[in-house]
């Protein structure tokens, strides 16, 4: 079973389209994030979510906008998409409640945007 | 969070033993080290973590320095999937994992 799952795993879309992409954990976990993974391979934080709520934000265009319909699921959606855009996004969730510091994230396999 | 310092890259020839060695002189005293690899495409994966005792589980050891200002993973017996971008990473409770550059890992054959 999978852990924690991305969809899709590719796209590719031109600039100025507005795309979404999902993320669902069966973990339990009450936390998820985002992060985006640039072409020289840094894996840096965009959002933290936790219980539906948002508790981070890092200096994310507003272009892009994440929605928590329920804690096992946080879905990123992004607007006007633009050449800078083009990474790969990483969904992660965790265990905050119980976090002494010593709960790991767990991540999905990526999504892959290109924009042409 | 602590900063933590690795080597670009290392060779490891398969069967044996991959020790990756990482500072983080600055960690402080609640922080945990953590070690997460992303084998090519794939999203970053847990391998193990600790606070000041040495750990071990089915996928590797994590020895910590006496002083906590450096740590060792190893893989007792790399094989070429272990090809993959190693990272160390100090966090305490209610801080993000930051990752860096990593350790790029090549199992030789």
């Amino acid at each position: 079973d999978t852990a924690v799952s991305q969809t899709p795993k590719y796209l590719v879309t031109q600039m100025g389209n507005d795309k979404s992409i999902k993320c669902e954990q069966n973990l339990g976990h009450d936390t998820m994030y985002w992060y985006k993974q640039d072409s020289k391979k840094f894996l840096k934080i965009m959002f933290s979510y936790n219980n539906k709520e948002l508790i981070i934000n890092e200096t994310v265009p507003n272009r892009f906008s994440p929605k928590s319909p329920d804690k096992a699921h946080l879905n990123l959606h992004i607007n006007s998409l633009e050449l800078g855009d083009s990474a790969v996004y990483f969904c992660a969730s965790s265990h905050t409640l119980l976090d002494k510091g010593n709960q790991p994230q767990h991540f999905g396999d990526g999504t892959r945007l290109s924009i042409l | 969070d602590a900063k933590t310092t690795q080597p670009t890259s290392m060779d490891c020839a398969e069967g044996r033993a991959a020790n990756l060695p990482c500072n983080h002189s600055t960690i402080s005293g609640n922080e945990y080290v953590y070690w997460y690899r992303q084998i090519h495409s794939q999203g970053p994966q847990y391998i193990i973590h600790g606070l000041k005792n040495n750990e071990t589980n089915e996928m590797a050891s994590l020895i910590i320095t006496e002083d906590r200002k450096s740590s060792t993973l190893i893989l007792p017996h790399a094989t070429l999937r272990d090809t993959a971008v190693y990272y160390c990473i100090v966090r305490s409770t209610g801080n993000q994992f930051y990752f860096g550059t990593g350790t790029s890992l090549t199992v030789i054959p």
